[in-house]
Formats: C-alpha cells, sequence, structure tokens
C-alpha cells in the first residue's frame, strides 16, 4: 500500500494567502520528511526538508510542521505568489541514502 | 551545480522490444535510484543503487532491470517493453540527505 499520502490533489489560494499542504505516512521508521516542487515537464526539485528530530523548520514564506504521534507533516507557504504554482510532491524515508517514498502530488495553484 | 542527466529525453519503444534508459551524474554521490511517475501514483521507485556493481529492488521492479557499472551511471533496463510501462522515468542521485532528480524521460511504448 501507499507510504505517503496526499489526501487533497488541488488547492487554490488567492495571492497573498497562506498555502497549506498535508501528508500522511504509514511507515513508523520514516525520520526524514520532504517537500519537493515540480513543474510540468520538469524534474522535482527539493523545497525543504526535516529530520524527526524538530517538529518544524522554517526557510524564509516555507515553514514544515511535523506531527510525529499523528504521521502528518505539512507544507505552509505564505504570501503565496502566483510562481508558487505547481505540484508540490510530499516524501518520506528512513536513514541515510533511504529511498524516498513519495505522495501523489496535490496540484496548487495560486491565482492572482 | 548538481547534475544527473539522462538519456534520451523521450523515446518510442514497440511492444517487446527491449529499452535501456541511461543515467549520469557528476554529483560524486553513492546513492542512485529509478523512478517512474504515472498521472494519478506519483513517483514510485523501481530500483536503487547503494555502491557501483550493485543494485537493489525498490517498490515495482517487475518488468524492469537496473545496473550500476560505475559511480557515475545508473541504466534502467526494460528487457520486453510492454503498453503498461509508458510512463515518465526520473533517475536521481543522493549523497544521502538530499535527492537530486533529472529531467526525465518520457517513454512511449506502442
Amino acid at each position: 500500500g501507499q507510504q505517503v499520502k496526499q489526501s487533497s490533489p488541488s488547492l487554490t489560494v488567492q495571492e497573498g494567502g497562506i498555502s497549506i499542504l498535508n501528508c500522511d505516512y504509514e511507515n513508523d521508521m520514516f525520520d526524514y520528511f520532504a517537500w519537493y516542487k515540480k513543474y510540468p515537464d520538469n524534474s522535482p526539485t527539493l523545497l525543504i526538508s526535516v529530520r524527526s528530530n524538530v517538529d518544524k523548520r522554517e526557510d524564509g514564506r516555507l515553514t514544515v510542521f511535523l506531527n510525529k504521534s499523528g504521521k502528518h507533516f505539512s507544507l505552509h507557504i505564505t504570501a503565496s505568489q502566483p510562481e508558487d504554482t505547481a505540484v508540490y510532491l510530499c516524501a518520506a524515508g528512513a536513514g541515510t541514502g533511504s529511498k524516498l517514498s513519495f505522495g501523489k502530488g496535490a496540484k496548487l495553484t495560486v491565482s492572482p | 551545480e548538481a547534475a544527473v542527466t539522462q538519456s534520451p529525453r523521450s523515446k518510442v519503444a514497440v511492444t517487446g522490444g527491449k529499452v535501456t534508459l541511461s543515467c549520469h551524474q557528476t554529483n560524486n554521490h553513492d546513492y542512485m535510484y529509478w523512478y517512474r511517475q504515472d498521472t494519478g501514483h506519483g513517483l514510485r521507485l523501481i530500483h536503487y543503487s547503494y555502491v557501483a556493481d550493485s543494485t537493489e529492488k525498490g517498490d515495482i521492479p517487475d518488468g524492469y532491470k537496473a545496473s550500476r557499472p560505475s559511480q557515475e551511471n545508473f541504466s534502467l533496463i526494460l528487457e520486453l517493453a510492454s503498453l503498461s510501462q509508458t510512463a515518465v522515468y526520473f533517475c536521481a542521485s543522493s549523497d544521502g540527505t538530499e535527492v537530486f532528480f533529472g529531467k526525465g524521460t518520457r517513454l512511449t511504448v506502442v
């Protein structure tokens, strides 16, 4: 079965608003959590990641929240901009060099 | 800058034919991966490798073989291509933390 799940396949947010993308996982051994951004016909690129020893990490407009007891992590994008429009993939893995399990992706559209 | 190069970028193959997808990385990374992307499935791991001359099965290895002849190169081989293997294939490399992806190969099996 799918180990990483993104339940909402799409999200539309007004420019300037907060975009919240969610991801649930099943494997208790996962200790690395990441969000990737993907434009059409392009490769996924890493946006932000956290290890399981922290429950929050901020990087500019991006914040990852990790809820280990709930097996849930989320990406918050503040001051959303039209160029944030893309597919966002959550991913999780266990251990160094681990193979990542990806969610199906969620299409974020930021409207002007 | 980290670089993962895939070739070809697109290919049309005949059912039952042999297909080889190539991947080359200049990151000096030990870990390399092959994923496929299908609509509605996200990225799924086919094969991966931790070291040259060794490969491991991922989550969906059936119908695929992999080869890692050197640290820099990692190939995905479809011995008998089937219609169900039409997809976009991504190669990636990692130093154990961040994963870098190639631009993908669009494979169409007809």
